[in-house]
């Protein structure tokens, strides 16, 4: 099957910076991708998602952005706080039901 | 509201042992998957269930089977445990909307295999 980013850099950044997380994904039928936050000892959680049909996506401090020109997907948080320091994943839906397609995650850094 | 519950949260069993996980959904949710977390080989989809039948089903053998209750609650087991079988396994649940859904997750069981 098709793979989305399987790597897990890690990004470091300095609190109150903005951040950006990149992925790529190869499978173009996808039409819709996910944003996972996952803290360790605890279960991935939503933070925000985007169909196909849009190319950016808003909610509070996050902004996903979506180019299917060269599949690429990226986070970005605004104002990086301490707390936004976890493992983040895209993910993609294959278009047949539930069925997710994980990228490999990045590792997310915030120094006080 | 109530998140995706998940028991037990830790598990250790030997080789050749069957264990079986349980998930409780988000009340209204009627859709269950479940997925293998390992540091090698990241986030992979075992199955999902909807209105208690496997509608999606990923690369895994046959020893890894689940089923849906008609409460929308779900099981996974894993049958003739191998060392490799050590990860955390994540349910999420969702909405059906007919479409792509979005998932939420439980915390995860922790399998060790000894």
């Amino acid at each position: 099957g098709e793979s989305v980013g399987l790597h897990l850099p890690t990004l470091s950044v300095q609190e109150g910076d903005n951040s950006i997380i990149n992925c790529a994904y190869s499978n173009s039928a996808s039409d819709y991708f996910i944003w996972y936050k996952q803290e360790s000892g605890k279960g991935p959680q939503f933070i925000i998602d985007i169909r196909s049909n849009m190319d950016k996506r808003q909610g509070q401090r996050v902004t996903v952005l979506l180019n299917k020109t060269v599949k690429h997907l990226s986070l970005q948080i605004a104002a990086t706080q301490p707390g936004d320091s976890a493992v983040y994943f895209c993910a993609e839906n294959n278009n047949a039901g539930n069925m997710l397609t994980f990228g490999g995650g990045t590792r997310l850094m915030v120094k006080p | 509201k109530a998140g995706v519950t998940q028991t037990p949260r830790y598990l250790i069993k030997t080789r050749g042992q069957q264990v079986t996980l349980s998930c409780s959904p988000i009340s209204g949710h009627r859709s269950v998957s479940w997925y293998q977390q390992t540091p090698g080989q990241g986030l992979q989809f075992l199955f999902e269930y909807f209105s208690e039948t496997q509608r999606n089903k990923g690369n895994f053998p046959g020893r890894f089977s689940g089923r849906q209750f008609s409460n929308s609650r779900s099981e996974m087991n894993v049958s003739t445990l191998e060392l490799g079988d050590s990860a955390l396994y994540l349910c999420a649940s969702s909405l059906p909307s007919g479409g792509a859904d979005t998932q939420y997750f439980g915390p995860g069981t922790r399998l060790t295999v000894l």
